[in-house]
């Protein structure tokens, strides 16, 4: 089974500060990659994805993801975080050698942003 | 074009009884698939249903089942319920055929909790 590994569980940053959240992947195949965001009592909204092509991914809300093969990595990115962007981020990554009906998820990393 | 939509929101059951929750797909979308959200074990991909099949399973117990019907909503039922299956349900739906276009978007989830 696919695996994917966030590095951190909580992440606390200041408004208009710059933030990484990690995620890294176990896959020995091309991958498709995920970034999906949960606002308090909702559902996951996705935020950008990667399919193949070039690895710097824009997003919604001004996020950004990079692709790295060499180290299975897909961490996204925010030059300058406002309020709004607390939430809780989930990378995952599909089923190897299926369909995209089955997704794998990280164990979630929360952003606090304080003003 | 109208999101995911889950029906009811919040359920409260007690030990023992039975439920069913309910997903409506975006229109022209016609797999689903449910996970489950809890603290302890983050988001855990329950089914996945196309064309009112089961295309794949993840790993619980023979309680948790679905099904989907010919205008592609889907319903999961859970027998005998525990403690243990308070959560988070949620449904995602896409819309298949070619990665480009193939993401998974989620409704709000439905709240279960179990007395």
């Amino acid at each position: 089974a696919q695996s994917v590994t966030q590095l951190d569980s909580q992440v606390p940053v200041f408004e208009e500060a710059p933030v990484e959240l990690r995620c890294n992947y176990s896959s020995s195949v091309s991958v498709y990659l995920f970034w999906y965001v949960q606002y308090p009592n909702q559902g996951l909204q996705l935020l950008l994805k990667y399919l193949s092509g070039s690895t710097l991914v824009k997003g919604i809300n001004g996020f950004e993801a990079e692709f790295n093969k060499s180290q299975t990595s897909f961490h996204l990115r925010k030059p300058s975080v406002h309020i709004s962007d607390t939430a809780e981020y989930f990378c995952a990554v599909p089923d190897r050698g299926s369909t995209l009906g089955r997704l794998y998820f990280g164990r979630g990393t929360q952003l606090t942003v304080w003003p | 074009k109208a999101g995911v939509t889950q029906t009811p929101r919040y359920l409260i059951k007690t030990r023992g009884q039975q439920v069913t929750l309910s997903c409506s797909p975006i229109s022209g979308h016609r797999s689903v698939s449910w996970y489950q959200q809890t603290p302890g074990q983050g988001l855990q991909f329950l089914f996945e249903y196309f064309s009112e099949t089961q295309r794949n399973k993840g790993n619980f117990p023979g309680r948790f089942s679905g099904r989907q019907f010919s205008n592609s909503r889907s319903e999961m039922n859970v027998s005998t319920l525990e403690l243990g299956d308070s959560a988070l349900y949620l449904c995602a739906s896409r819309r298949t055929g070619g990665a480009s276009t193939d993401t998974q978007y989620f409704g709000p989830g439905t709240r279960l909790t179990v007395l």
